[in-house]
């Protein structure tokens, strides 16, 4: 089945120091990869995402690159500020892909 | 149970304007899913809801795009503004985890 495991926190880090938070998934196919940010009070919000092996996602400062080998997509941030405070998200999709379609018809 | 309901059917409207779509998925359903189809580019995933919560968007194609799940039994696709390259059948879906989605009857929009 698809399942991502992420590391349990919480984790407390100093201004500017470095983050790392591991994610590692298990996945059928050709999955998307995406973490989200949920700050205090607010719903999920899309941080950033990689949609195949080696894509690097980033945003706001915020990296991950989507390793096929290891199946991890571990989120980086190289100086974190008290603004990043926040539960952070791992989430994968494999979705349903459809074809342009076939057209039959069928003469008696 | 009625199947996945949208509204409206057809959508006619001039270039400029808001159009909403609505959609009501099947009771039960977690998975709502907005898609779009066209000759030229076939079925396309717009974006998709776990439990109310967009879980990915990528597939919205302008910020014109822009969808809502309020709660479970409802949700909106909204173009802001329109634009006659938007013309096409809207449909949503809905789906429980593992299972393929049930697709509702399509809203089909002109924009002229």
């Amino acid at each position: 089945g698809n399942s991502v495991t992420q590391m349990e926190g919480p984790v407390t880090l100093s201004e500017e120091a470095f983050l790392t938070i591991n994610c590692t998934y298990t996945a059928t196919g050709y999955p998307s990869l995406f973490w989200y940010v949920q700050y205090p009070g607010e719903g999920l919000q899309l941080l950033l995402k990689a949609t195949k092996a080696d894509d690097k996602g980033s945003n706001k400062g915020f990296e991950a690159t989507y390793r096929k080998e290891t199946t991890s997509f571990h989120l980086e941030k190289g100086s974190v500020q008290v603004s990043d405070s926040a539960v952070y998200f791992c989430a994968l999709r494999v979705f349903f892909y459809f074809g342009t379609g076939t057209s039959l018809t069928v003469i008696p | 149970d009625a199947g996945v309901i949208q509204s409206p059917r057809h959508e006619v409207t001039e270039m400029g304007q808001e159009v909403t779509l609505r959609c009501k998925p099947i009771s039960g359903h977690d998975y709502l899913f907005w898609y779009r189809q066209t000759m030229m580019r076939g079925l396309e995933l717009l974006i998709y809801f776990n439990n109310n919560v967009p879980i990915d968007d990528s597939g919205m194609p302008e910020d014109r795009f822009s969808a809502k799940m309020p709660n479970a039994s409802f949700s909106t696709l909204k173009i802001q503004p329109s634009e006659p390259r938007d013309s096409a059948v809207y449909f949503c879906a809905s789906s429980l985890e593992g299972t393929g989605p049930y697709f509702g009857p399509g809203t089909r929009l002109t924009v002229t």
